[in-house]
Order: structure tokens, then sequence, then C-alpha cells
């Protein structure tokens, strides 16, 4: 079985330029998860998707991310325009229940 | 919202010591809780979870942890070190919600 991927796996972007990660879930998985950790700190809920649906977007920071799952399959988050307290690694994570997320191996973005 | 503490954000053993890695959260009702670790350049790794049952429970690579409610913890144990274990471990709680709330992380480091 596929596990989570992400791409890409690290994005250096100036601040003010835009820059989209995506997140493909192991197949089948109705729940997605965005997660981010900036530096040092916890890992932080940024919002969930069940199926196509916007579960809980109750983590997302601010109007610059926009996060979208089409047709239920991959999803991508986007920022724009990036600042530099948006540095971070970004997680997907997919599950079918509530055993415990499959996480992806993240996105190092940096912004500068 | 709940919060997660993982005391040490660093943590030093010997190859063949006890791994004591703690995590206290606050939680009213019961939670579901995890131990996901992460290897250098990989993602997160579910290394075992609680979910109802046993309290005492085992994951993989001989890490256990053990389900206390009366002192709201949740602390990850090895008997024995070895070298691949050094990694940075996180602790996570769960609750009715689907988001999960992450401790800030601990370094382990394995001395040869």
């Amino acid at each position: 079985e596929a596990g989570v991927t992400q791409f890409p796996s690290h994005s250096v972007i100036e601040k003010g330029q835009t820059v989209t990660l995506r997140c493909d879930p192991i197949s089948g998985h109705d729940n997605l998860y965005w997660y981010r950790r900036v530096m040092g700190k916890e890992i932080k809920f940024l919002l969930h998707f069940v199926k196509e649906s916007k579960q809980d977007e109750s983590g997302m920071p601010n109007n610059r991310f926009l996060a979208e799952r089409t047709g239920g399959t991959y999803s991508t988050l986007k920022v724009q325009p990036a600042e530099l307290e948006d540095s971070g690694v970004y997680f997907c994570a997919s599950s079918q229940d509530r055993g415990g997320y499959t996480f992806g191996s993240g996105t190092r973005l940096t912004v500068v | 919202a709940q919060s997660v503490t993982q005391l040490g954000s660093h943590v030093s053993v010997s190859e063949g010591a006890l791994v004591l890695l703690r995590c206290n959260y606050s939680s009213s009702v019961p939670p579901y809780l995890f131990w996901y670790v992460q290897y250098p350049n990989q993602g997160l790794q579910l290394l075992l979870k609680y979910t109802t049952g046993a309290t005492l429970v085992k994951g993989i690579n001989g890490f256990e942890a053990e389900f206390k409610k009366s002192e709201t913890s949740f602390h990850l144990t090895k008997p024995s070190a070895h070298m691949s274990d050094a990694a940075e471990y996180f602790c996570a709680v769960g609750e009715t919600s689907n988001q999960f709330y992450f401790g800030t992380g601990t370094s382990l480091t394995v001395i040869p």
C-alpha cells in the first residue's frame, strides 16, 4: 500500500510569492488533514477534510491560506502571498478511522 | 483546547539504558493517546496508540507506554536503547473531534 505522498519535499520562496503544496493520501482514506510545525514548536492542526468537504478549518492561520481537495482525492494547500512566519514543515495525514493517522514526510517551506 | 506537555526537549541516554520520554496532557474526558516518531528526513510514524482497554500499550521497536488517568500521563518507555532509536518523538492527544494536539517533541540522542 502506498503511503501518504507530499510534494515538494522542500520549497524556498521569497516573501510575497505564492506556493502550492500537494498531498496525495492513501487510496480510499476519506479523512485528510493538514498540520504545520513552525521551528521548535508543536505540530499544530490546520484543517480536516472528509472526502471533498472541509470538516474543520479552525486551525487555518488566516485567509492567505487556501486548501482544496479535488473530488475527495488529493489535496492542495496554497499560501498567497507568503510571509516569513509561514516558514515551517507542513504535514499531511490521512485516515479511514480514528485509530491514528498515516503521515506524509512533510514539505519544508522556507520563506525568505 | 487540549494541551500536551513533553518534559525535556532533548534527552540523552547511553546505548542499552532505559528510555523514558514523558508526556502529560490536559483533558477532562478519556482521550485517545498516541506516540509518533520522526527519523531524520522522514515523516511521522505511529509508534503506538491508546484508545480503550488495557492501559499498558505495546508498540513497534520495543516501545511501550502506559496510560495513567489519575496522573493524566502517557509516558513512553523502552528497556534498552539502540542507536537506531535516535529520532524525535511526539506525543499526541485526540478527543471527540478528529483534531489531534501534539506536544513540542523530544529529541532522543543515544550515546554509544
